[in-house]
């Protein structure tokens, strides 16, 4: 069974350009997310989707963020404009049961480097 | 509002020693608990969960983990560290509904030969 992929793998920017990141979780799982992890910490949930419907985006910088999930299947997550402080990895993630306790496999990650 | 700290960001043991990595959660509701691993340029591989179940779970590569309601712990163990153990762990929690995780600021675990 392949597992969730990322792409690209490393992205260099200067900030306030634009940037984003593909994610094709594994066949038939229900749910998607998006982690940003900073350098240091534990990963933070930025949005969660639910097929195509977007269930929890409270931690999204909806001013520069933005978030989609296509037909429920593939998402990307586009950062305009970044700013220095957005330098981290980005994880999807994606659970096979929608709106219960499951286990979320994650991506290899996408690291984003903002100069 | 749920939350997870690990104590100490970094452990060092000795090949053959036990690992022991802490975690304490704070929760408003009966939680569910999980340990991830996350090797270098890799992502997160979930090592066990506590889902109300058996309070101690055992996971893979020799892990287990005991939930302690009275210490609000979830503390990970392996009786005899492995140099391929070497990597940075994850506690982290979620409420019945939804499935969001939050996690802890993660332990690295250094492995000396």
């Amino acid at each position: 069974e392949a597992g969730v992929a990322q792409s690209p793998r490393y992205k260099i920017i200067e900030k306030r350009q634009s940037v984003a990141f593909w994610c094709n979780p594994i066949s038939g799982h229900a749910t998607l997310y998006w982690y940003q992890q900073i350098l240091g910490q534990g990963p933070k949930l930025l949005i969660q989707f639910q097929n195509n419907g977007v269930v929890d985006d409270s931690q999204l910088p909806k001013d520069r963020f933005s978030a989609e999930r296509l037909k429920g299947v593939d998402s990307t997550l586009k950062i305009q404009p970044a700013k220095l402080e957005d330098s981290a990895v980005y994880l999807c993630a994606s659970s096979l049961v929608a709106g219960a306790v499951d286990t979320q496999y994650f991506g290899p990650g996408t690291r984003l480097t903002v100069l | 509002a749920q939350s997870v700290t690990q104590l100490g960001s970094h452990v060092s043991v000795s090949e053959g020693a036990l690992v022991l990595l802490r975690c304490n959660y704070s929760s408003s509701v009966p939680p569910y608990l999980f340990w991830y691993v996350q090797y270098p340029n890799q992502g997160l591989q979930l090592l066990l969960k506590y889902t109300s179940a058996a309070t101690l779970v055992k996971g893979i590569n020799g892990f287990e983990a005991e939930f302690k309601k009275s210490e609000t712990s979830f503390h990970l163990t392996k009786p005899s560290a492995h140099m391929s153990d070497a990597a940075e762990y994850f506690c982290a929690v979620s409420r019945n509904a939804g499935n969001m995780l939050t996690f802890g600021g993660g332990t690295r675990l250094m492995v000396k030969p």
